[in-house]
């Protein structure tokens, strides 16, 4: 069955770098993209960029461009997403997500990961 | 970048209740990419709607999704206790970026 396996909480201090881990199991990995999508606490979902894991190309939203970085290893089947700089309104879960048929639209999902920017 | 605002914020129903959820584009939605998403509390996203109308593989068919250009709906026919949860509607047509909507709440009443 398809799963998306998302590396642990963390704590990250103001200006520090955070990066998630994405596993990826029960298909044929290049043959979806993989979107990253966050969420505050107690807020909504808030779409942050996407990659191609066949090519490795990638878009981002636009305020993060520059402080985001997604990559793939299709040898292990990982996805990841680096963000830099972090903030304390960086403190959200993160998601990874699957594209469903070649759409933006998502139709498997990572656990979330919590990332905590506090000092 | 397309603005979707859902309404209302919060809906109070009754279990075996009907439930409807408007999402509004503030431009049209190219070739209906709206999709629809369940969430419930501590958990990840549930893709319930694709192309506006198109009902997710394993979801039930009191799930139902309409509309076109600006303005999209979903209806839950008949409330279970598990539909209590947050709804998120999503525009894919015109991305970068994807954008969502802000949610709408249906809660018991």
């Amino acid at each position: 069955q398809v799963q998306l396996v998302q590396s642990g909480a963390d704590v990250k201090k103001p200006g520090a770098s955070v990066k998630v881990s994405c596993k990826a199991s029960g298909y044929s990995f290049t043959g979806y993209g993989i979107s990253w999508v966050r969420q505050a606490p107690g807020q909504g979902l808030e779409w942050m960029g996407w990659i191609s894991t066949y090519n490795g190309n990638t878009k981002y939203e636009q305020k993060l461009q520059g402080r985001v970085t997604m990559t793939t290893d299709t040898s292990t089947t990982t996805a990841y997403m680096e963000m830099r700089s972090l903030r304390s309104d960086d403190t959200a879960v993160y998601y990874c997500a699957r594209d469903h048929n070649g759409g933006a639209d998502f139709d498997y999902w990572g656990q979330g990961t919590l990332v905590t920017v506090s000092s | 970048e397309i603005v979707l605002t859902q309404s209302p914020g919060t809906l109070s129903l009754s279990p075996g209740e009907r439930a409807t959820l408007s999402c509004r584009a503030s431009q049209s939605v190219s070739s209906n990419y709206l999709a629809w998403y369940q969430q419930r509390p501590g958990q990840a996203p549930r893709l319930l709607i694709y192309g506006a109308s198109s009902r997710a593989t394993g979801i039930p068919d009191r799930f139902s999704g309409s509309g076109s250009g600006t303005d999209f709906t979903l209806t839950i026919s008949r409330l279970e206790p598990g539909d209590f949860a947050v709804y998120y509607c999503q525009q894919y047509g015109s991305s970068p970026p994807v954008t969502f909507g802000q949610g709408t709440k249906v809660e018991i009443k």
